[in-house]
């Protein structure tokens, strides 16, 4: 089973909102990562877990803050977000770190208004 | 600046042919090469990994990888029209960053 599930599908939300994504896997894998992905282009890198611990931040707003409550959860809280923001949202897992293949969920459109 | 270039295409094709992405980086350390497919809307699909010189094969799949030339491709063998998407070159560059090309584009013809 390589699946990665996340939620919501879609998201539509204001810019005085707080939501959280969702992404949960039972591989046993021990990183996990959020990607950002706009129309047309590839996914771009926004926070790597590694065994839990945040490993990178590739210097994204702190309107956005990840979390990882356990080994197989891994949380995007969204607050305070710019129309600009809209993408859709990915969250992948590997077995220790990039270098394995990542798995993708089937990630979350995101609408800020 | 590590970098991972693909034509954007579209490449189109007709089917039954034979369909040759290309990609090419720019970090002669990079250890592992992915090929994932995205159909509109939806999220990217592992479709091959390597990681050794010399071709890999799975099914109607051929990933190439070259590392002296630093370029790594994609063959696919009988296109049909389910394969029509865009294909993403990812390039694994060491401390957990996976540098994505920005796809090429397939379109088989019926």
């Amino acid at each position: 089973d390589t699946e990665v599930t996340q939620t919501p599908k879609h998201l539509v939300m204001g810019m005085t909102n707080k939501k959280s994504l969702k992404c949960e896997q039972h591989m046993g894998h021990r990183a996990m990562y959020w990607y950002k992905q706009k129309a047309k282009k590839p996914p771009e890198l926004m926070f790597v877990y590694s065994y839990e611990k945040l490993s990178i931040n590739e210097s994204v707003p702190s309107r956005f803050s990840p979390e990882c409550p356990n080994s197989s959860l891994l949380n995007l809280h969204l607050h305070a977000l710019q129309p600009e923001d809209s993408a859709l949202y990915l969250c992948a897992s590997s077995q220790r770190d990039s270098q394995e293949t990542q798995y993708f969920g089937p990630g979350t459109r995101l609408l800020v208004l | 600046q590590k970098e991972v270039e693909q034509n954007s295409g579209p490449l189109s094709v007709p089917e039954g042919a034979i369909a040759s992405l290309n990609c090419t980086y720019s970090d002669r350390g990079s250890q592992s090469f992915f090929w994932y497919r995205q159909y509109s809307g939806k999220s990217p699909e592992l479709i091959m990994f390597i990681y050794s010189n010399g071709d890999k094969e799975d099914g109607r799949f051929t990933a190439q990888l070259n590392k002296a030339s630093q370029y790594v491709s994609l063959l696919i063998r009988d296109s049909q029209p389910s394969d029509s998407a865009t294909y993403l070159c990812a390039v694994y560059t060491g401390g957990f960053k996976t540098i994505f090309g920005a796809g090429t584009r397939l379109f088989v013809k019926a």
